[in-house]
C-alpha cells in the first residue's frame, strides 16, 4: 500500500469554480502535512502547510482529519493560473523523509 | 535567506556514460538533503537522503549512488547510465526546527536527464 494516495484527475473546472482535492495517508505516525504545487516541467513548490485546526491562505483552505487519515485542499474562485498538479506530502519525523502523493492534475478552463 | 542550486538544467547522455549531478545549499547549516527522480508523467521517487556529511541512505537499489562530501553539498552519480535513468532529477533540503516542526522541502530547479 502506498504511503500517500491521491486521485490523479484531471479535474477540469471552469474559471471561478470551487474545487476540492483529497489525499489519504496510511501511517498514523505522520506528523507534518503539506500541499505542493508543480507546474509542467518545473520543480514542486510549497503551497501551504496543513495544520490540525485547518488553515486558510487567500483562496486556498487546507484541512486535516487525523481520525480518518486524510487531508484536503479547497480552492475557491479558480483562476487559469491555478492549473497545475497538486502534490500531497506527509512527513514522519523519525524517518527524516517526506512521502509524496503522485499528484492531482487541475485544469482551469476559461 | 536559504537557496538551493542544482546543475545542469538539462543533460543528454549516451547509454553507458557516467553521470554526476551536483546540488549545493546556501544560508543554512546541517540540512537534510534529498535526491528525487520523477519519470515522465509520474510521481516523485525518493532515491537518497542524507542527514549529515558522509551519511547516505538509499531508498531504491539501482545503479546510482550519492555522496555528501561537505555539509551543504550533495552529489548524485552513476558509473554507467541506463535508458531507464532518464527523468527529472530534483535535489531538496529540509530543516527541522528546534520545536521539531518540519517546514517542508525546498527543491532545486531540477536536472532533466535524457539517456540516449
Amino acid at each position: 500500500r502506498k504511503e500517500v494516495e491521491q486521485d490523479p484527475g484531471p479535474f477540469n473546472v471552469p474559471e471561478g469554480a470551487t474545487v476540492a482535492f483529497n489525499c489519504t495517508y496510511s501511517n498514523s505516525a505522520s506528523q507534518s502535512f503539506f500541499w505542493y504545487r508543480q507546474d509542467c516541467r518545473k520543480e514542486p513548490k510549497l503551497l501551504m502547510s496543513v495544520y490540525s485546526s485547518g488553515n486558510e491562505d487567500g483562496r486556498f483552505t487546507a484541512q486535516l482529519n487525523r481520525a480518518s487519515q486524510y487531508i484536503s485542499l479547497l480552492i475557491r474562485d479558480s483562476k487559469l493560473s491555478d492549473s497545475a498538479t497538486y502534490l500531497c506530502v506527509v512527513n514522519i519525523y523519525n524517518f527524516n523523509k517526506f512521502y509524496f502523493g503522485s499528484g492531482t492534475k487541475l485544469n482551469v478552463k476559461p | 535567506s536559504q537557496t538551493i542550486h542544482q546543475w545542469p538544467a538539462t543533460l543528454v547522455q549516451p547509454v553507458g556514460s557516467p553521470l554526476s549531478l551536483e546540488c549545493t545549499v546556501e544560508g543554512t547549516s546541517n540540512p537534510n538533503l534529498y535526491w528525487y527522480r520523477q519519470a515522465a508523467g509520474r510521481g516523485l521517487q525518493l532515491l537518497f537522503y542524507s542527514v549529515g556529511i558522509g551519511q547516505i541512505s538509499s531508498e531504491v537499489p539501482q545503479n546510482l549512488s550519492a555522496s555528501r562530501p561537505q555539509d551543504r553539498q550533495f552529489i548524485l552519480s552513476s558509473k554507467k547510465l541506463l535508458l531507464s535513468d532518464s527523468g527529472f532529477y530534483l535535489c531538496a533540503w529540509s530543516v527541522i526546527s528546534p520545536l521539531r516542526e518540519e517546514r517542508g522541502y525546498t527543491f532545486g530547479s531540477g536536472t532533466r536527464l535524457t539517456v540516449v
